[in-house]
């Protein structure tokens, strides 16, 4: 019963390295999220996907990509990283169309360093 | 745009005492509203929400909140906190279907034996 799966869950970066954080459901939800996660500022969405085959930005989306590969994997992807993307990163899951209800399911984080 | 402030980023509590941890709101119409729970090193899992009718909502683990329109308020409560209640607490508003959930700063609660 893995629910969703995040790897890694810690990495250490130099400045322009780039790096793809993994993730995978096996709930069978349509919709996928990456969020960061930063003291004090809560969680704020990078990138979703509603459903396979569709991405879209959240409220901060500059300097990430992501890719739905499939119904199951969604992923992250940092091209050149820097300090400011030193945080702890979330996926989570939901089924189509329930955003609205607000049970997402999320991931164990990954938290990645950048030097 | 929506958005959420959680005033208090720290709150400690004896174990057995009652907890309420505060939510305010902005947004033009009747939000859709959530707490979440982030226990150490995990991610979050729903406690409760709200989306119309009975303005007091019961959720796991011995949770309620309580939404007060005229105060944009969605305050938390618990009437006797145990010491596994130990977590960051999270308010979040959605917009309504297909919106995205905007997420508050979070309290981090301590629970004192």
């Amino acid at each position: 019963n893995a629910g969703v799966t995040q790897t890694p869950k810690f990495q250490v970066l130099k400045t322009g390295q780039s790096m793809t954080l993994q993730c995978a459901q096996d709930m069978n939800h349509n919709s996928m999220y990456w969020y960061r996660q930063d003291p004090g500022m809560g969680l704020r969405l990078i990138y979703y996907s509603a459903s396979e085959g569709t991405t879209d930005k959240g409220e901060v989306p500059n300097g990430y990509n992501v890719s739905r590969l499939n119904k199951r994997e969604f992923s992250l992807r940092l091209e050149s990283a820097a300090p400011s993307q030193t945080s702890v990163y979330f996926c989570a899951s939901t089924p189509l169309g329930q955003i609205s209800t607000g049970e997402l399911f999320f991931g164990e984080g990954s938290r990645l360093t950048v030097l | 745009a929506q958005s959420v402030t959680q005033p208090d980023i720290h709150i400690t509590v004896s174990e057995g005492a009652s907890l309420e941890l505060r939510c305010n709101y902005s947004y033009g119409a009747t939000p859709y509203l959530f707490w979440y729970v982030q226990s150490p090193g995990q991610g979050l899992q729903l406690l409760l929400k709200y989306f119309s009718g009975d303005t007091l909502v019961q959720g796991i683990k011995g949770f309620e909140a309580e939404f007060k329109r005229s105060q944009s308020s969605f305050n938390l409560r618990k009437p006797s906190v145990h010491w596994s209640d130990a977590a960051e607490y999270f308010c979040a508003v959605g917009a309504g279907a297909g919106n995205m959930l905007t997420f508050g700063g979070g309290t981090r609660l301590m629970v004192k034996p």
